[in-house]
């Protein structure tokens, strides 16, 4: 069970908006850590989406944006494309454990 | 550009250990840590741990701390994991990945080993 807590799935019909939601503690994401966004198809490497909360590296469409708030983050995919369907991760760091963590994932699926 | 080349998949017996290579080229190799991250099964993504190139710091994750071993080798630009005392639940893809710091964004990943232990 991990320290971030992610919804294990979500779904939207192509061009709708869906969010994901990443809910930590005051020893990572409340901490002041940085949130990052991994996009993982099976069978591939993860995909950075977002970085530092809320930076968008070249190449990733704009339709995906991150947010930070107090102990929480969110990655929010707009204009929903059949190309998005894949899992969703986010990462921070935890200082309790000294170590850096991942959500459990959201399955995004689109209907 | 740059790029993270790891060895091939494994299998290996229960109790046993492995060691998954991850040779790095396009960057200078020190001027940057290297995190590994696995899969298990139907499972999501667990960080493993970090290694400094540099001073070769490391920071292990608490399930696996006592079993696992980050190496690097300067001369070959290589990152070694080797994980002891292998179970069941170790089977998984591993990844090695570069990462400035343990808190670091992830922007580059091997492809991936596969590693089956089994009894």
């Amino acid at each position: 069970q991990s320290v971030l807590t992610q919804p294990p799935s979500v779904s939207g019909a192509p061009g709708q908006r869906v969010s994901i939601s990443c809910t930590g503690s005051s020893s990572n994401i409340g901490a002041g850590y940085n949130v990052h966004w991994y996009q993982h198809v099976p069978g591939a490497a993860p995909k950075v989406l977002i970085y530092d909360n809320t930076n968008r590296p070249s190449g990733v469409p704009d339709r995906f944006s991150g947010s930070k708030s107090d102990t929480s983050a969110s990655l929010a995919i707009t204009g929903l494309q059949p190309e998005d369907e894949a899992d969703y991760y986010c990462q921070s760091y935890d200082s309790t454990l000294s170590a850096s963590v991942f959500g459990g994932g959201t399955k995004v699926t689109v209907l | 550009q740059v790029h993270l080349v790891q060895s091939a998949s494994e299998v290996k017996q229960t109790g046993a250990s492995v060691k998954v290579s991850c040779k790095a080229s396009g960057y200078n190799f020190d001027t940057y840590g290297i995190s590994w991250v696995r899969q298990a099964p139907r499972q999501g993504l667990q960080w493993m741990g970090w290694i400094s190139v540099h001073n070769g710091n490391r920071h292990y994750a608490q399930n696996v701390q006592g079993r696992i071993n980050l190496t690097t080798d300067i001369s070959t630009s290589t990152a070694y994991m080797e994980l002891r005392g292998l179970r069941s639940d170790d089977t998984a893809v591993y990844y090695c990945a570069r990462a400035k710091v343990p808190s670091s964004v992830i922007h580059y990943w091997g492809q991936g080993t596969l590693v089956t232990v089994s009894s």
